[in-house]
């Protein structure tokens, strides 16, 4: 029962342009999302994250949508950069400080 | 400021052995999860504590995993005996009492042959 989805495993986006990384959930219960990145023998480092009270959220080059309607977010990143490349986990909560993840999309920014 | 330490960093074993992982939070940090991630997957939480109480161990194998954060600092996780299907990377995370944002150690790669 996954209700943290990420339908994309991988995603490939020349340097300078937009990277749109996709997540969708079922729990009606989730009132807090995050985005994290995690690279190679590393842990997941936060990257950024949207209440449901909220449907944008913006820190720098990182912008996150909310629909909660469709219950689905989206991370933009704007412009791309090589060290961008990196496997990208949407994550949700429901006010129990205890994460959901999703399985995580790959994203390669190409030089 | 230190990040969350864990070690060991890599740890091979043979099915039916026992295992444990060690983790050591940030600072002040008063709520510690272990997280389990298998390849391909995102992670998934195991066990949350906070200070030295367990919140949520919903997830947790209980048969053979068992957890424990004396002092509210320090956390063992162990693993006995150890299943194949085990290896994944445990993961050690902390936050601020009440914060959403949780900050990950490297984890620990484990295979069970």
């Amino acid at each position: 029962d996954q209700q943290v989805k990420q339908n994309s495993p991988s995603l490939s986006v020349q340097e300078g342009r937009i990277s749109i990384l996709n997540c969708d959930y079922t729990n009606s219960m989730f009132d807090y999302f995050l985005w994290y990145k995690k690279y190679p023998a590393e842990g997941p480092t936060f990257l950024i994250s949207i209440s449901s009270i909220k449907d944008k959220n913006e820190d720098g080059r990182f912008t996150v949508f909310l629909n909660k309607s469709a219950k689905h977010l989206s991370l933009h990143i704007v412009p791309s950069q090589p060290g961008d490349s990196a496997v990208y986990f949407c994550a949700a909560d429901t006010g129990r400080r205890a994460l959901t993840f999703g399985s995580g999309t790959r994203l390669q920014v190409q030089p | 400021e230190a990040g969350v330490a864990q070690s060991p960093r890599y740890k091979i074993i043979e099915k039916r052995q026992s295992v444990a992982f060690w983790c050591n939070p940030i600072s002040g940090h008063a709520t510690l999860y272990w997280y389990q991630q298998i390849l391909g997957q995102g992670p998934k939480l195991l066990i949350q504590f906070q200070n030295n109480g367990v919140v949520d161990d919903s997830q947790l194998p209980k048969d053979r995993f068992s957890a424990e954060r004396l002092k509210g600092v320090d956390s063992t996780l162990k693993i006995q005996p150890a299943k194949l299907e085990d290896s994944a990377v445990y993961l050690c995370a902390s936050s601020f009492k009440g914060i959403w944002e949780q900050y990950f150690g490297p984890g620990t790669r484990l295979t069970v042959t």
